[in-house]
C-alpha cells in the first residue's frame, strides 16, 4: 500500500533552517511528483511547492522563493523540503503529498511534521 | 492568481441532514483541476473528490461534487457523525500552481 512517512517534529530558533523528509513506499517513486503543503496552527492549507521525482524539476510558491529547496533521493525514494531563515510565522505542520503524473490533486499524504520556530 | 472562496465559513447541521458546501473561484477553473478534501483534527487531509465530480477510492457515495467554471459544490446527502470536519477545495492553475480555499467547518448542531 502507498505510504508517505515523514520525519519527526522539530524545534528551531529564528534564523535557523529545517529539513523535513518524506519517505515513500508502495509505488514507483519516480512516476509521481511530491508537493509540500503547510498548515499554521488553526489555519488553512498553504501550498509550498512541487518537485518531480522523475527529473527533479521544481515549482515553488512565490512567497517562499529563495528560502525553500525541495529535493529527492531516488535511491531511497525520499523527498526533502528545506526551509531557511525561519521565522515565527513558519511554525506549522508540514505535509508531503503525492501528485500524479497526469493529475494535479493529492491522493496520498504524509502524517505531517510539526515545525516550531521559537526563541 | 486564482482565489478560491469557500462558503459558509461554518455550517451547523445535524446527523441525517444534507450539507451543501460552496467553492467559488475568482476566475474560471477547469473542472479537471478542482478537488475537495476532508480534514479531521490532528489528521492529514483526505482526498474526497477530484475532477470536480469524481469520488476518490473508498469515498462513500453520499459525497458528491458538481459545478463548473467558477462555481463548485460539495454535497453530503445524509450526514454521518464521522462527516463533521473541515472541508477544503483546491485548484490547479499556472501561478501559483496550486491554491486552496480557506475551508468550511462542518459542525454538529
Amino acid at each position: 500500500q502507498v505510504q508517505l512517512v515523514q520525519s519527526g517534529a522539530e524545534v528551531k530558533k529564528p534564523g535557523a533552517s529545517v529539513k523535513v523528509s518524506c519517505k515513500a513506499s508502495g509505488y514507483t517513486f519516480t512516476s509521481y511528483g511530491i508537493s509540500w503543503v503547510r498548515q499554521a496552527p488553526g489555519q488553512g492549507l498553504e501550498w509550498m511547492g512541487w518537485i518531480s521525482a522523475y527529473n527533479g524539476n521544481t515549482n515553488y510558491a512565490q512567497k517562499l522563493q529563495g528560502r525553500v529547496t525541495m529535493t529527492t533521493d531516488t535511491s531511497t525514494s525520499t523527498a526533502y523540503m528545506e526551509l531557511r531563515s525561519l521565522r515565527s510565522d513558519d511554525t506549522a505542520v508540514y505535509y508531503c503529498a503525492r501528485e500524479g503524473p497526469y493529475y494535479v490533486f493529492f491522493d496520498y499524504w504524509g502524517q505531517g511534521t510539526l515545525v516550531t520556530v521559537s526563541s | 492568481e486564482i482565489v478560491l472562496t469557500q462558503s459558509p465559513g461554518t455550517l451547523s447541521l445535524s446527523p441525517g441532514e444534507r450539507a451543501t458546501l460552496s467553492c467559488r473561484a475568482s476566475q474560471s477553473v477547469s473542472s479537471s483541476y478542482l478537488a475537495w478534501y476532508q480534514q479531521k483534527p490532528g489528521q492529514a487531509p483526505r482526498l474526497l473528490i477530484y475532477g470536480a465530480s469524481s469520488r476518490a477510492t473508498g469515498i462513500p457515495d453520499r459525497f458528491s461534487g458538481s459545478g463548473s467554471g467558477t462555481d463548485f459544490t460539495l454535497t453530503i446527502s445524509r450526514l454521518e457523525p464521522e462527516d463533521f470536519a473541515v472541508y477544503y477545495c483546491q485548484q490547479y492553475g499556472s501561478s501559483p500552481r496550486i491554491t486552496f480555499g480557506q475551508g468550511t467547518r462542518l459542525e454538529i448542531k
